[in-house]
């Protein structure tokens, strides 16, 4: 089976940085990417790892560990707008498995 | 360019009723993905087509639910009858394929109620 694990609930100032931890126990996944979804809103896909390391775009930043079967995502510069659920998700057998999620509140 | 296309956007029901959901993708993608989101959830995977084609249906209620996509392009999800647990978010997906990682776009979802 597989799992993937996330805080539930994750609070930053206005203009932070913030990083949203992911751990998984599952094997034999290509890759590890993140969504982000505001209330009401559809899932939008913000980044996908294939390798290990650190992939940047703009504002966020993702991580990727196999051997420690772990992922981050960190969101640096932080906006009000940036308040909204993030989900890790591993993509296996063609398809993506998502995580609960992380709610990202953000304080002004 | 239109994104994935869902209809109706919410629906009320009684419990016992049957249920219908419309999906259309992105022109040009052949995978098509219909998930299933309860409040403070991720998404979970009910089927995937390629094309025409149901290949994962693994997740799909049988007994009660039932998918189609006739033509490879836009797609139906139906509930009948309907249960009080039935009550989430249903989301439509859609990517160039699936054999490689590709991005997936989902459309805004049905929020359905069953009372």
């Amino acid at each position: 089976g597989q799992s993937l694990e996330q805080p539930s609930e994750v609070t930053a100032v206005e203009g932070a940085i913030v990083q949203m931890n992911c751990t998984y126990q599952t094997s034999g996944f290509y890759g590890l990417s993140w969504y982000q979804q505001h209330d009401g809103g559809a899932p939008t896909f913000l980044s996908y790892n294939a390798l290990d390391g650190l992939e940047e775009t703009g504002r966020f930043s993702s991580f990727l560990s196999r051997s420690d079967s772990y992922g981050y995502l960190l969101l640096q510069e932080l906006q009000m707008k940036d308040s909204a659920s993030y989900f890790c998700a591993v993509f296996r057998d063609d398809k993506i498995i998502f995580g609960k999620g992380t709610r990202l509140h953000i304080l002004p | 360019e239109a994104g994935v296309v869902q209809s109706p956007r919410y629906k009320i029901i009684e419990k016992k009723q049957p249920v219908a959901f419309w999906c259309n993708p992105i022109s040009g993608h052949n995978t098509l993905y219909w998930y299933l989101q309860n409040l403070g959830q991720g998404p979970e995977l009910l089927i995937r087509y390629e094309n025409e084609e149901a290949v994962d249906d693994s997740q799909l209620p049988k007994d009660r639910f039932s998918a189609e996509r006739l033509k490879g392009v836009d797609s139906t999800l139906k509930i009948q009858p309907a249960e009080l647990g039935d009550s989430a978010v249903y989301l439509c997906a859609s990517s160039l394929d699936s054999g490689q990682y590709n991005e997936q776009f989902f459309g805004p979802g049905t929020r359905l109620t069953v009372l």
